[in-house]
């Protein structure tokens, strides 16, 4: 069981829009602790997708958005392509646990 | 940008000890703190251990506490997780990753442990 929740899967049809839900608790998210998302396609390392809540980094387009408010946050991404497919994780801090670091359990992203 | 990559892994016997290693090349090693992040067959991300920049702050999951040791050598641009005890329940993959955000990720290096 993750620390941050995540629906283990969604699906869209290119074009359409999509949103991945992340949902912690007061002990991280809603601790105001920053959320990144990451992107992984199948087989290969995932790769940062935003930082800080709602931050892309060169490179990645801007289809892809998040945002954050009280104890959880959304990556939304707008224009589905089929290149998209991919899982999609969640991570941020936790002041409570040892774990420190934690992520979402992940969703997996079907382009119809 | 800088990239880093993974090396060291393979088939471990449980209970067996292995040491992965992560050479950083493209940017300033020595001011990142680094991580350990690793994939069960699967399964999603867990995080694995963390190091500072100095070696001054070190930290680990439960799971891998008093088995697992991270180190780092500035010199040498290079990050290391000696892994003793295996258990089956670590097979995994294991991927290095520069400072949170986890903006730099190796391709991984395969760990199984098994019999």
């Amino acid at each position: 069981q993750s620390v941050l929740t995540q629906p283990p899967s969604v699906s869209g049809a290119p074009g359409q829009r999509v949103t991945i839900s992340c949902t912690g608790s007061t002990s991280n998210i809603g601790a105001g602790y920053d959320v990144h998302w990451y992107q992984q396609l199948p087989g290969t390392a995932p790769k940062l997708l935003i930082y800080s809540n709602n931050n892309r980094p060169s490179g990645v387009p801007d289809r892809f958005s998040a945002s954050k408010s009280g104890t959880s946050a959304s990556l939304a991404i707008a224009g589905l392509q089929a290149d998209d497919e991919a899982d999609y994780y969640c991570q941020s801090y936790d002041r409570n646990l040892s774990v420190y670091w934690v992520f979402g359990g992940g969703t997996k992203l079907t382009v119809l | 940008e800088g990239q880093v990559v993974e090396s060291g892994g393979g088939l471990v016997q449980p209970g067996g000890s292995r040491r992965l290693t992560c050479a950083a090349s493209g940017f300033t090693f020595r001011i990142y703190n680094m991580h350990w992040v690793r994939q069960a067959p699967g399964k999603g991300l867990e995080w694995v251990s963390y190091i500072s920049s100095s070696s001054s702050v070190i930290y680990y999951t439960d799971s891998v506490k008093g088995r697992f040791t991270i180190s780092r050598d500035n010199a040498k641009n290079s990050l290391y997780l000696q892994m003793n005890s295996l258990r089956a329940e670590d097979t995994a993959v294991y991927y290095c990753a520069r400072e949170s955000p986890l903006s730099i990720w190796g391709q991984g290096t395969v760990v199984t442990v098994s019999s």
